[in-house]
């Protein structure tokens, strides 16, 4: 159980397009979602936590107006790059929460990336 | 604000020996959660074994245990009879209690000699 399925695993686009990467938790409702940034060898960085119905909750740094963060319904979170540049090219991972509550100790649940590349 | 720390950006261990993945946190917070991520060359993060602060009794998942040191603010794993399938990337990964917003260490990257 607790499956998260991100979509695509890959994409290539052009500088100046905008892409979305989905998220979706297919066994369970997820009230929360959040999305990271992955650069190579390097740690998970919070970029946005989503929460369903409600606006997304950006890190420091992050711009929101490049990473527009939809979490429209309890089974799906939608991250869109616009006017995607080389410098955006990462991998990028969601997760959710099983919304057990704050209090227990579980674990988030990961999608398995999007590996976006600007050309 | 909180930060996790891994001193060990890679490590190598014999196949069948021990290893241990070094972690430390810094928090002023009193309840939290501790969880130890293993991302293999797929990237899919994979939950390895959690704990929570507030239990003095190390967490043990079969060949995976922990030496959580609160006062120190330490969290290491130890990974006994090394397999080939533990070649990853190990995050080490800090959640205040009442909040799932996850804070990972730089990672460890831990390769498996045959």
């Amino acid at each position: 159980g607790a499956v998260v399925s991100q979509h695509p695993s890959w994409v290539i686009c052009k500088s100046g397009t905008s892409v979305k990467i989905e998220c979706r938790s297919l066994d369970f409702q997820a009230t929360t979602m959040f999305w990271y940034r992955q650069f190579p060898k390097q740690s998970l960085m919070l970029m946005a936590t989503s929460n369903e119905g409600s606006k997304a909750t950006y890190e420091q740094g992050v711009e929101k107006d490049k990473f527009l963060i939809n979490h429209a319904s309890l089974t799906l979170s939608t991250l869109t790059v616009t006017s995607a540049h080389p410098e955006d090219s990462s991998f990028y991972i969601c997760s959710a929460s099983t919304g057990k509550g704050l209090s227990y100790n579980s674990p988030l649940h990961f999608g398995n990336g999007t590996r976006l590349t600007v050309t | 604000a909180q930060t996790v720390t891994q001193s060990q950006p890679e490590m190598s261990v014999q196949e069948a020996e021990t290893v241990t993945l070094s972690c430390t946190y810094d928090t002023s917070e009193s309840d939290y959660y501790l969880f130890w991520y293993k991302q293999p060359p797929s990237r899919q993060m994979i939950l390895v074994i959690r704990q929570e602060a507030y239990k003095q009794q190390n967490a043990t998942e079969n060949r995976f245990s922990v030496n959580f040191q609160k006062a120190a603010k330490s969290f290491s794993l130890k990974i006994s009879d090394s397999q080939l399938g533990d070649a990853a990337m190990y995050f080490c990964a800090y959640r205040i209690f009442g909040n799932e917003k996850l804070t990972f260490g730089t990672g460890t990257r831990l390769t498996i000699i045959p």
